[in-house]
């Protein structure tokens, strides 16, 4: 089944804590993106990456990390979570970066309380 | 500044009548706009996808229009049912090479039987 996976679902931790959150697609897309998503103000981005060894930031970058080792793989990474980073966060992935106009296909989101 | 607006203001019909949700933006030119669906706790899913040189797209009950003049878009669903009861999201080219989209709030729609 195609589809991306995220883990955990759900994290509580606590501040400065270093956590890694996983994303995983298994439909060789080239485009990846992290968004978190707060009430009231939808969905932002955090990171994006259009293949591998490429990273860019995306609107609300500030204390978060990424890596694109490899195509299937985008892991989000918290050096110090702080709790105005507790949110929902989703990973997304789409074909290919020359193709604009191509749908996202997002993860089951992952719950993140920092206390 | 750039906004995207979706009326956050729940929508609440009768089941069988006719949902219309609207997207205005400004200080944009997108070149497409996509329509999420997004269920309580869970991942938006694609709907429709509509580019700047087409009026309107239909899938099922679904239809789209997108008037760059107005800057609105209207996502209309047909017949309406309990289970179509979720919150919709637009989004938003930037016209980069990035593939970056920009997402509106959302929308929440009841549809009560």
């Amino acid at each position: 089944e195609a589809q991306v996976t995220q883990n955990p679902r759900y994290l509580i931790t606590v501040t400065g804590k270093k956590l890694t959150v996983t994303c995983s697609q298994n439909m060789n897309h080239e485009y990846m993106s992290w968004y978190r998503q707060d009430p009231g103000l939808g969905l932002r981005q955090i990171y994006y990456s259009m293949n591998v060894e490429v990273t860019d930031k995306g609107d609300v970058p500030e204390g978060y990390k990424v890596s694109r080792k490899e195509k299937r793989n985008f892991p989000l990474i918290l050096e110090s979570p702080s709790p105005n980073q507790t949110s929902l966060y989703f990973c997304a992935s789409s074909l290919s970066q020359g193709q604009r106009n191509n749908e996202q296909f997002f993860g089951p989101g992952t719950r993140l309380t920092v206390l | 500044s750039q906004k995207i607006e979706q009326n956050s203001e729940a929508l609440n019909i009768q089941e069988g009548k006719t949902a219309t949700l609207t997207c205005n933006y400004t200080n944009y030119s997108p070149a497409y706009l996509q329509w999420y669906r997004q269920d309580p706790g869970r991942g938006p899913v694609f709907l429709l996808l509509i580019r700047e040189n087409e009026k309107e797209k239909r899938k099922e009950r679904l239809k789209v229009t997108f008037d760059t003049t107005l800057k609105q878009s209207l996502f209309h669903i047909t017949a309406s049912q309990p289970a179509d009861s979720a919150t919709y999201l637009c989004a938003l080219d930037r016209r980069s090479n990035t593939g970056k989209l920009i997402f509106g709030q959302g929308t929440t729609l009841q549809v009560k039987p």
